[in-house]
């Protein structure tokens, strides 16, 4: 079954401090994965997209890292700011990179505080 | 890039009722997405709005609880049917350009049922 795992569920840290969210995807065939930032009472906005050749790709301060052979990846945030404080989903595309098969996973709220 | 305008933002209906949650792109595409995000929940794709043609629908989402307009390639509506409590979620609308690999949500709709 296509599913993506994020861990962890919520997270706490204080302003300046960088942290780490995992996605772990069992979606297969795999086109690209993606993480959006969702801030309360606002639609997904995209912050990275990596194909299967894309180990690393950055972002301003948000870097993201994909392990197409474990099935993994990371979405690195350095010297966080009170506006990172907001839901950080990871999307899993399927075969054909449409949107009709695109695998969400539940996301990490992340809440920074000062 | 897409920008999408989405109404109304939130309601709070009785019931039983109706609403129409509308979704306005500023180019044209070819398919627009509806989606229900539950509490805590992740995305759940509820269909696919195709412009000249009947929406597809996913699993466990029919027609007559969620009819879809789409009468020209920059705009939709969803209507959510006879609503009971269950159907309090956020709904989001969503394009995908053809070519591209980006996904572009709407703000979201907040609807509590009463």
């Amino acid at each position: 079954k296509n599913q993506v795992e994020q861990s962890p569920q919520s997270l706490i840290i204080l302003e300046g401090k960088n942290c780490t969210l995992q996605c772990n995807y069992t979606v297969s065939p795999f086109s690209n994965l993606r993480w959006y930032k969702q801030d309360t009472g606002r639609g997904p906005v995209s912050l990275t997209i990596m194909t299967f050749s894309e180990n690393t790709k950055s972002n301003g301060r948000y870097t993201a890292t994909l392990d197409a052979d474990t099935k993994q990846s990371s979405l690195h945030i350095t010297a966080s700011q009170l506006s990172d404080s907001a839901s950080y989903i990871c999307v899993v595309s399927g075969y054909g990179g449409s949107q009709g098969n695109l695998i969400f996973g539940k996301g990490t709220k992340l809440s920074v505080k000062p | 890039s897409a920008v999408i305008s989405q109404k109304p933002s939130r309601d709070i209906c009785q019931r039983g009722t109706s609403l129409t949650i509308q979704c306005q792109v500023d180019s044209q595409v070819t398919m627009m997405f509806w989606y229900r995000q539950q509490p805590g929940q992740s995305l759940t794709l509820i269909a696919t709005a195709n412009q000249g043609s009947e929406a597809t629908y996913e699993s466990g989402f029919v027609i007559d609880k969620f009819p879809i307009s789409r009468p020209n390639l920059t705009f939709s509506t969803l209507t959510v049917s006879n609503m009971s409590p269950e159907d309090s979620s956020i709904y989001l609308c969503s394009v995908h350009q053809t070519g591209a690999a980006e996904a572009f949500f709407g703000q979201g709709t907040r609807l509590t049922v009463v």
